[in-house]
């Protein structure tokens, strides 16, 4: 069964330092999504992609997180400089085509802490 | 944005049917109602979805009323290893997924 790939999948780094997350999605999959997940809390949803294009970052923190997926396949977040509250898990997760209502499916997440 | 409520915690022992409900009064109409699984430290795994009536895979089954403010996810027989948390989800599946927001979950024990 396809899987969306995530790396790493535990990094810790130091507060002010920068981090990245990177995500490929399964094969085929035009929309893409990055969310974070605080320990006890649901999933929340960062930035949504359809293909190359952005069509949510509503609620991207966008003085320290970025995101992008150039070529509209694999995609990277990007936090600089990191604090002490964005220690939780990235998620990635793909569905093959928003308009076609298709189920999100998720990768196993990055942890990150931030110490 | 339509708000789910579903029970903070639930206990049951192995072998067991469970049923999980959540409820959605503002429910739109465009709205399709979405289960999730989601063990520690992995991704949240899709379980099932509906719209209405009565949807059924091999893992769960789906009961949506008329009315469709609510919902209950029934999981037949559980077992250890389908102690998880399990998420409700309402909202459009064809638009934004800034649509489809997680609660916190229904956090799932099961026993021997």
């Amino acid at each position: 069964e396809a899987e969306v790939a995530q790396s790493p999948r535990y990094k810790i780094t130091e507060k002010s330092q920068a981090v990245a997350f990177w995500c490929d999605p399964i094969s085929g999959h035009a929309t893409l999504y990055w969310y974070r997940q605080i320990l006890g809390q649901g999933p929340e949803l960062l930035v949504q992609f359809q293909d190359e294009s952005v069509v949510d970052d509503s609620q991207l923190p966008k003085d320290r997180f970025s995101a992008e997926r150039l070529k509209g396949v694999d995609s990277t977040l990007k936090i600089q400089p990191a604090e002490l509250g964005d220690s939780a898990m990235y998620l990635c997760a793909s569905s093959y085509d928003r308009n076609s209502g298709n189920t999100i499916y998720f990768g196993e997440g990055s942890w990150l802490t931030v110490v | 944005l339509a708000k789910t409520t579903q029970p903070i915690s639930m206990d049951s022992y192995e072998g067991q049917e469970v049923n999980i409900t959540c409820s959605h009064n503002n429910i739109a109409t465009n709205d399709y109602i979405t289960w999730y699984q989601q063990f520690p430290s992995q991704g949240p795994r899709f379980i099932i979805q509906g719209y209405k009536t009565k949807v059924t895979n091999e893992v769960a089954s789906l009961f949506i009323p008329a009315d469709r403010k609510s919902s209950t996810l029934s999981l037949p027989r559980v077992s250890l290893s389908d102690t998880a948390v399990y998420y409700c989800l309402v909202g459009d599946p064809t638009g934004t997924a800034s649509k489809l927001t997680f609660g916190t979950g229904t956090r799932l024990q099961v026993t021997l």
